[in-house]
Formats: structure tokens, C-alpha cells, sequence
């Protein structure tokens, strides 16, 4: 069965600090990779997906980069975080778009920034 | 562009009553609308789906209908448990990307 990590769960980073978040999916080859960021009590905003490895599609101008160095790894990163960074960051993977699948997500556990 | 809205107020109901939540889009008809739940502090779970050209879809307590008249989605929970409390969040599917709503959070009392 498909499985999906995230880590590290929690952290707190000082301003100005680089992030580097990571995610993982076992049990699927070539699986879409999404990264959501949810402010509190807010819903889920993309942050980027990748549909193969080195294909990443930015969806909102920010802080951020994210990387997908291997079919089954992505990784969100900054080099410089600021506050607005804070969040809950989650990761997910999807099948491609093909005939025949419904499309839904499967997410990890999320990773909490707190960016101070 | 398109835009997923769920009504943001906390949904109140009593333990065994329907629940009933909106999710409306603004501009066309999506091909599917999918709906999830997630609890605190977790990832959303998927629960269902429904085509376009489906009316309604049922899963043991759960059903959706799909209006593209009224541009609307609505998720019912028969026989609420205090269990059900969550935030219940509706997406589309546009190619490769997942669009969420906002979600309702929805808290069935004893």
C-alpha cells in the first residue's frame, strides 16, 4: 500500500533562517507531489506541484522554493523565512492525470512552522 | 478564475440530526468535485466524489449532490455522531491541480 512522510512535525525557526521541509511516498512510481500551505482556521492554499522529477510549478510568488530531486521526494525549502512563513504545511500526492482516475489527494501529517 | 466557497461559520447540530454543508463555485462547472474531512492538526482524508453528470453519490452516511444550476455541492451526514466533528472541506480538480474550499467546520453535540 501507498504510504506518505512528512517531517520534521513541528518546528519553530527565527526569522531570517532557511526551512527545508521534506516529504516521501512509498508503494506508488511517478505520483504527482503537491505541497498546501493552511493558515489557522483557514483553508488549504497550493503552494506547488510537480507532475515528474525537476518539474515544479510555482502557483504563488513567495518565499519559498520547492525541489523534487527523486520520483518519490519533494522538498520545500527558503533560504530566508519570514514571519507570514508560519503555517501548516502539508504534502500530497495524487495519480496523474489519466483516464479513469477520480484524482483525489492523499496527505501526510503536515509539518507546523512558527516562525518567530 | 474559479473560486471554491464554503461557508466559514462553525455548523451546530445535535447528535443524530442531518448535517448539511455547502460548497459553491463561481465560474464553470468542474468535472468532478471531491470532498474531504480533516481533523485537527491532520492532513484531509478523502472521502467522495461526484461527476458532473451525477446527481448524487452515496457512501454508508454520507451523500452529495452536484446542482450545476445553482453551481452547488452539497454534503449531508445522516444520523450525526459526535464523531463526524470535523472540518469538511470541498475541492475541484482542474488538471493536475487540486483547488480546496475554505471548509466548514462542523461540531455535532451529544
Amino acid at each position: 500500500s501507498q504510504t506518505i512522510h512528512q517531517w520534521p512535525a513541528t518546528l519553530v525557526q527565527p526569522v531570517g533562517s532557511p526551512l527545508s521541509l521534506e516529504c516521501t511516498v512509498e508503494g506508488t512510481s511517478n505520483p504527482n507531489l503537491y505541497w498546501y500551505r493552511q493558515a489557522a482556521g483557514r483553508g488549504l492554499q497550493l503552494l506547488f506541484y510537480s507532475v515528474g522529477i525537476g518539474q515544479i510549478s510555482s502557483e504563488v510568488p513567495q518565499n519559498l522554493s520547492a525541489s523534487r530531486p527523486q520520483d518519490r521526494q519533494f522538498i520545500l525549502s527558503s533560504k530566508k523565512l519570514l514571519l507570514s512563513d508560519s503555517g501548516f504545511y502539508l504534502c500530497a500526492w495524487g495519480e496523474g492525470q489519466a483516464t479513469g482516475v477520480t484524482g483525489e489527494l492523499f496527505f501526510g501529517e503536515g509539518s507546523r512552522l512558527t516562525v518567530l | 478564475s474559479q473560486k471554491i466557497e464554503q461557508n466559514s461559520e462553525a455548523l451546530n447540530i445535535q447528535e443524530g440530526k442531518t448535517a448539511t454543508l455547502t460548497c459553491n463555485y463561481t465560474n464553470y462547472s468542474p468535472a468532478y468535485l471531491q470532498w474531504y474531512r480533516q481533523d485537527p492538526g491532520r492532513g484531509p482524508v478523502f472521502l467522495l466524489l461526484i461527476r458532473e453528470n451525477e446527481k448524487e453519490k452515496r457512501k454508508e452516511r454520507l451523500k452529495v449532490t452536484f446542482d450545476t444550476t445553482l453551481k452547488q455541492s452539497l454534503f449531508h451526514i445522516t444520523a450525526s455522531q459526535p464523531a463526524d466533528s470535523a472540518t469538511y472541506l470541498c475541492a475541484e480538480r482542474a488538471g493536475n491541480m487540486l483547488t480546496f474550499g475554505g471548509g466548514t467546520r462542523l461540531m455535532v453535540k451529544p
